[in-house]
């Protein structure tokens, strides 16, 4: 597609249960990015990968969240043992590069814990 | 990392009027700037970007303007229309270091009035 690409749209599971959330970027960026965001709040950073470098992990919330990325395709975000906190839109994005380029974002999957 | 704010929470116009949406920015390392605009269930869509060399720029209907002085950032709607309601973000991005990700403020939902 066109498009940044999440899947699932919408999940919802119980506490404790691990979940697993996908992003297909933009063919060619290189970077990519995964935000959090909370109702009527603005985008919390999660992690961004660009190329085959170390990702950036600095605003994962805790050790139960972790992203995978492979070369320039895929990402996954895994939220293990989830708590009722981790209800969030959670929103990935692309860009070309690092430097001074807009991101694209998708539409996010919207994540309950009950 | 330091916070971008937004002046107004929310802005109601009347359709045909222009809109003006402030933000307020606080990271003087900050050299590129962009606003999103996102509706409900979707991801932020690119509306314009700026970077630190420049004070406005145009786009369609839109107009952003930079006030690195004040650290102050706009967004200027010509002739609003009613598509145009949404919920505004601007975000920030320093210009050094290994933390390349965007910072948000909060949002600004703009309703425009019949």
């Amino acid at each position: 597609g066109a498009g940044v690409s999440q899947s699932p749209s919408n999940k919802v599971t119980e506490k404790g249960k691990d979940v697993e959330l996908r992003c297909d970027p933009i063919s060619g960026h290189t970077a990519l990015y995964w935000y959090r965001q909370r109702l009527g709040q603005g985008l919390e950073f999660l992690i961004y990968f660009q190329g085959n470098s170390a990702p950036d992990k600095s605003g994962l919330p805790s050790d139960r969240f972790s992203a995978e990325r492979t070369g320039e395709s895929v990402s996954t975000l895994t939220i293990q043992r989830t708590q009722q906190e981790d209800s969030a839109v959670y929103l990935c994005a692309s860009s070309p590069t690092v430097s001074n380029q807009p991101q694209h974002f998708g539409d996010g999957t919207r994540l309950s814990i009950l | 990392g330091e916070s971008v704010g937004l002046h107004l929470p929310t802005l109601s116009v009347q359709e045909g009027d222009n809109s003006i949406i402030n933000c307020a920015y606080s990271n003087s390392a900050s050299d590129y700037f962009i606003w999103y605009k996102q509706e409900s269930g979707k991801g932020p869509q690119f509306i314009i970007d700026i970077r630190s060399n420049m004070d406005k720029r145009q786009g369609q209907r839109v107009t952003v303007l930079l006030n690195k002085t004040v650290k102050h950032l706009s967004l200027q709607i010509a002739a609003t229309q009613p598509g145009d309601s949404a919920v505004y973000f601007c975000a920030e991005r320093e210009g050094s270091g290994s933390a390349r990700q965007l910072t948000f403020g909060s949002g600004t939902q703009l309703t425009v009035l019949p």
